[in-house]
C-alpha cells in the first residue's frame, strides 16, 4: 500500500517562531488532508488540499501532487498550536474515501 | 449544532468481554468510518460504511464488528477476539459516499483493559 512519511517527527519551537512540516507520499493520490490533534485527542481538520496552496490565518498548506509531497506552514506559533499534526492521503479506490495516515509530527510550542 | 458524537469518552473492558462504542452524527452524512489509534501512531481504518445496511472491512477489521441500521448511527463492537484492544477509537463521516470527500471526526473513545 501507499506509504506516508512525515518530517520532522518531533519539533520544539519558541512562541512566535515559524515552522514547516513536510508530508511525502509514495504514490499518486486523489486528495490530501492535514489534521491537528490536540492534547485531548480531538482531531481537527486544517486543510483539504489535493493540490495548490491554501491559507487559513497563520496556517497555510501547499501540495505538489506531481512530486508527491505537501507542506504545512505555521507562522508566529502559539502555545495552542501544540499537539500532533497528521497528513492523510486518499487514493482512488473507486468506491470510498479511504485515508492513509502518516505517523505525525509532534509539535511543542514553549513560552 | 451539527456534529459527530462518540460515547463514552472512556471505556474499560474486562478480559473476554465484548464492548460497544457509540458513534452518532446529525450531519446527514452518508458515509461513516471507524479508526484505531495506538500511542505515537497515526490512525488505521477498521471498518467503513457508505450506505445504510452496508459496510466494508478496512485494514484492521479482525476482532471488530459493526452495524449500520440507521443513517445517523454506526456502532463499533470490540469483541473478545481482539487481543490488544487498548487504543483510542475515532469515528468519522463524509457527506456522500465515494472518494474526494473531506472526513470529519468525533472526539474519540479511549478503551482500556482492566
Amino acid at each position: 500500500g501507499i506509504q506516508v512519511e512525515q518530517s520532522p517527527p518531533d519539533l520544539i519551537l519558541q512562541e512566535g517562531a515559524n515552522s514547516t512540516l513536510r508530508c511525502n507520499f509514495s504514490d499518486s493520490v486523489n486528495n490530501l488532508q492535514w489534521f491537528h490533534q490536540n492534547p485531548w485527542g480531538q482531531l481537527i481538520n486544517l486543510f483539504y488540499i489535493p493540490s495548490g496552496t491554501k491559507q487559513n490565518g497563520r496556517l497555510s498548506a501547499t501540495t505538489v501532487a506531481t512530486e508527491r509531497y505537501s507542506l504545512l506552514y505555521i507562522s508566529s506559533s502559539q502555545t495552542t498550536d501544540s499537539g500532533v499534526y497528521f497528513c492523510a492521503v486518499e487514493q482512488n479506490t473507486g468506491t470510498a474515501s479511504k485515508l492513509t495516515f502518516g505517523t505525525g509530527t509532534r509539535l511543542q510550542v514553549t513560552l | 449544532d451539527g456534529g459527530i458524537t462518540q460515547s463514552p469518552k472512556y471505556l474499560f473492558r474486562k478480559e473476554g468481554q465484548n464492548v460497544t462504542l457509540s458513534c452518532e452524527q446529525n450531519l446527514n452524512h452518508d458515509a461513516m468510518y471507524w479508526y484505531r489509534q495506538d500511542p505515537g501512531q497515526g490512525l488505521r481504518l477498521i471498518y467503513y460504511s457508505q450506505i445504510v445496511n452496508d459496510f466494508q472491512k478496512g485494514d484492521i477489521a479482525e476482532g471488530y464488528s459493526v452495524s449500520r441500521e440507521k443513517k445517523e448511527s454506526f456502532p463499533l463492537t470490540v469483541t473478545s477476539a481482539q487481543k490488544n484492544p487498548t487504543a483510542f477509537y475515532l469515528c468519522a463521516s463524509t457527506i456522500t459516499r465515494g472518494w474526494g470527500q473531506p472526513q470529519h471526526f468525533g472526539d474519540g473513545t479511549r478503551l482500556s483493559i482492566l
